[in-house]
């Protein structure tokens, strides 16, 4: 089984709607993050969180926010969604230590029409 | 500021070349640098990393070296292949704990 799952992994909703992306994770890990890629653009963050107690705005959280429903569990919102938040969401989760490196899920592609 | 540029692409090489993708960064504090690697319809792997100067990371033939002197950490390999092919991400992480990636770069490797 996968480390970080998301869902769903693939997302149309229209101009408007309230949708939710779902993160889990079984590794453990105190720390959770939140990204979009666009071409050309690489990954931005939009929200972070070091535990359940902590959430942080990363550079680009406008029109986002998110909750830590547990240790394992991170969702985003689009409470407004719009077509320039069509992109690829990628959920995230690294461990405490001095390496820290991050693992990912496998991506959500959510299109705003 | 903590910021990450790397090569723009896309790169296309042939099969047993060698690649090198430039990544320079900006950081306050002695980071932690990584390689992440993204396969077509996949999220990003690890790929390698080095957390303080002079160290180098390596793995699948792919290597990079942590040079402070420089504030560069360039990938290479010496011969790829054509499974080699993906978007390559350098990334640093910094004293607090948040990870700053670059923009990405296409490798092709043809037949």
């Amino acid at each position: 089984d996968a480390d970080v799952t998301q869902t769903p992994r693939n997302r149309i909703t229209k101009t408007g709607k309230r949708i939710m992306l779902e993160c889990s994770q079984t590794k453990g890990h105190d720390r959770m993050y939140w990204y979009r890629q666009d071409p050309g653009l690489g990954l931005r963050l939009i929200y972070y969180s070091f535990d359940v107690k902590d959430i942080n705005k990363g550079e680009i959280s406008d029109g986002y926010s998110v909750s830590r429903q547990a240790q394992a569990k991170f969702s985003l919102s689009l409470e407004s969604a719009i077509p320039n938040q069509t992109a690829l969401y990628f959920c995230a989760t690294s461990g405490k230590g001095s390496l820290g490196e991050q693992y990912f899920g496998p991506g959500t592609r959510l299109t705003v029409t | 500021g903590n910021s990450v540029t790397q090569m723009e692409g896309p790169v296309t090489l042939s099969e047993e070349a060698f690649l090198t993708i430039n990544c320079t960064y900006t950081a306050t504090g002695y980071p932690s640098l990584f390689w992440y690697v993204q396969y077509p319809g996949e999220g990003l792997q690890l790929l390698l990393k080095a957390t303080k100067a002079d160290d180098k990371g390596s793995n699948k033939g792919f290597e990079a070296t942590y040079r402070k002197e420089t504030t560069s950490f360039h990938l290479e390999k010496g011969s790829v292949q054509v499974s080699d092919s993906a978007v390559y991400f350098c990334a640093l992480r910094n004293t607090g704990n948040q990870f700053y990636f670059g923009t990405g770069t296409s490798l092709t490797v043809i037949p």
